[in-house]
């Protein structure tokens, strides 16, 4: 199964600033799909990003995907006191879809 | 609007059985794949299955066969999960979730979630 690698564990940041979250797949994820998810205490994930780069229903253009093959980048622009919590990637090109272990955002 | 609903909080002894529901409404409920994605404290999303409503053909990770049953009740619009053998590991946070297509692989619609605990 493909194992996805997030970093950093933590990232410490003001409101305003920006936001750049990494996800390292083992192999390659078939046709970008890749997808992002924010989780705040006690909620279910929330889907922000899926096909690497589409935004999802409702979620703002300050968060925006990138990357292909193994690299993928998620980037939150000027950072909102809502925005403070956890972040997933998921990859959903090969069985088993497997989810990275988490990069926090915290208020610095 | 697209609801999942789940059922309570559980606590069951090593060794046990534990069965959560997820109650669909707000859709066709045949239409959309049922996905079981459980998450332990301060861990990532792992995901254990899915199952299609339509004609209850389940498919399950690795990991979890052998100790893993999904099914579906259509009358109620109710999928189930029912996890065997337990152990501390398996305490954790279960959801059902559903793609937003057929088979689209991310998920859009997810249950509030069911904790479950394993203690002796």
């Amino acid at each position: 199964e493909i194992v996805l690698t997030q970093s950093p564990g933590t990232l410490s940041l003001s409101a305003g600033e920006r936001a750049t979250l990494s996800c390292r797949a083992s192999q390659s994820v078939s046709s970008s799909y890749l997808a992002w998810y924010q989780q705040t205490p006690g909620q279910a994930p929330r889907l922000l990003i899926y096909g690497a780069s589409r935004r999802a229903s409702g979620i703002p253009d300050r968060f925006s995907g990138s990357g292909s093959g193994t690299d993928f980048n998620l980037t939150i622009n000027r950072l909102e006191p809502e925005d403070f919590a956890v972040y997933y990637c998921q990859q959903y090109g090969s069985s088993p879809t497997t989810f990275g272990q988490g990069t926090k955002v915290e208020i610095k | 609007q697209v609801q999942l609903v789940q059922s309570g909080a559980e606590v069951k002894k090593p060794g046990a059985s534990v069965k959560i529901s997820c109650k669909a409404s707000g859709y066709t409920f045949n239409n959309y794949y049922i996905h079981w994605v459980r998450q332990a404290r301060g861990q990532g999303p792992e995901w254990m299955g899915v199952i299609n409503p339509s004609n209850g053909v389940t498919k399950y990770a690795q990991r979890f066969q052998g100790r893993v049953l999904m099914s579906r009740d259509t009358s109620t619009s109710t999928v189930y999960v029912d996890l065997s053998s337990l152990t501390s590991e398996d305490t954790a946070v279960y959801y059902c979730a559903r793609d937003p297509d057929v088979s689209s692989g991310y998920l859009v619609y997810w249950g509030q979630g069911t904790l479950v605990i394993v203690s002796s």
